[in-house]
């Protein structure tokens, strides 16, 4: 997985749920980034974190939660407060170093049933 | 905040043909730009990037050229194949403050043997 894991691959939610998404990395990157893909909408970032204990809300961060207790984790929790979560969840990696490209996990993908 | 535009949001190509992807951004502090190619189902792979610093870089059958008074950089890839057939996407990376990656909402590329 090049460093950065994302699980579960798949994810269903009832309507009125709280559910977390995982993304570990063991590339020692300080940077972590929760990113949304709909379909034509892009890549559109939720939250991210440069370093422990600290994250910035994105463009889109209402109805979803994020934590960065350790370096290596940075899960993405949506509440029942983002009307709309069924989605492409893309997490990411970077170097703290700014021009840097960024890795991504494999995805999950949402779906409200 | 940064805003990138990216045109066009389809592109078909016989194969063999050149295909170009333009992209716009706003902030005149970005100096990173990378590009990034997402087949279906899977995650954005960086396929080539450039910096503030050069106007153009070439790898193999893909370019890319950047223009820092226009704020404007396209991808050029040439000899197109079948399996350059993807979602491309560009993105632009502020040097101030937190750095975050600022996407465009991807063109998808149909190469037609």
């Amino acid at each position: 997985d090049g460093g950065i894991t994302q699980s579960p691959k798949y994810l269903f939610r009832k309507e009125g749920q709280n559910v977390t998404l995982s993304c570990e990395q063991n590339l020692n990157h300080d940077a972590m980034y929760w990113y949304r893909q709909d379909p034509g909408q892009g890549l559109r970032l939720i939250y991210y974190s440069q370093i422990v204990n600290d994250f910035q809300k994105g463009d889109i961060a209402e109805g979803y939660s994020v934590s960065r207790e350790k370096k290596e984790s940075f899960p993405l929790t949506v509440t029942s407060a983002q009307k709309n979560p069924t989605a492409f969840y893309l997490c990411a990696i970077r170097s703290r170093a700014r021009e840097t490209e960024a890795f991504f996990g494999q995805g999950t993908r949402l779906t409200v049933v | 905040g940064e805003n990138v535009e990216q045109h066009p949001s389809t592109l078909s190509v016989q194969e063999g043909d050149s295909a170009v992807i333009k992209c716009t951004y706003s902030d005149s502090a970005s100096n990173y730009f990378p590009w990034y190619k997402q087949e279906l189902g899977k995650r954005p792979q960086l396929i080539i990037d450039i910096r503030s610093n050069v106007g153009e870089k070439k790898d193999q059958r893909i370019a890319v050229t950047l223009n820092k008074t226009a704020k404007h950089f396209s991808l050029h890839i040439t000899e197109t194949q079948p399996e350059d057939s993807a979602v491309y996407f560009c993105a632009a990376s502020s040097n101030s403050g937190y750095s975050t990656l600022t996407f465009g909402k991807g063109t998808m590329l149909l190469v037609s043997p």
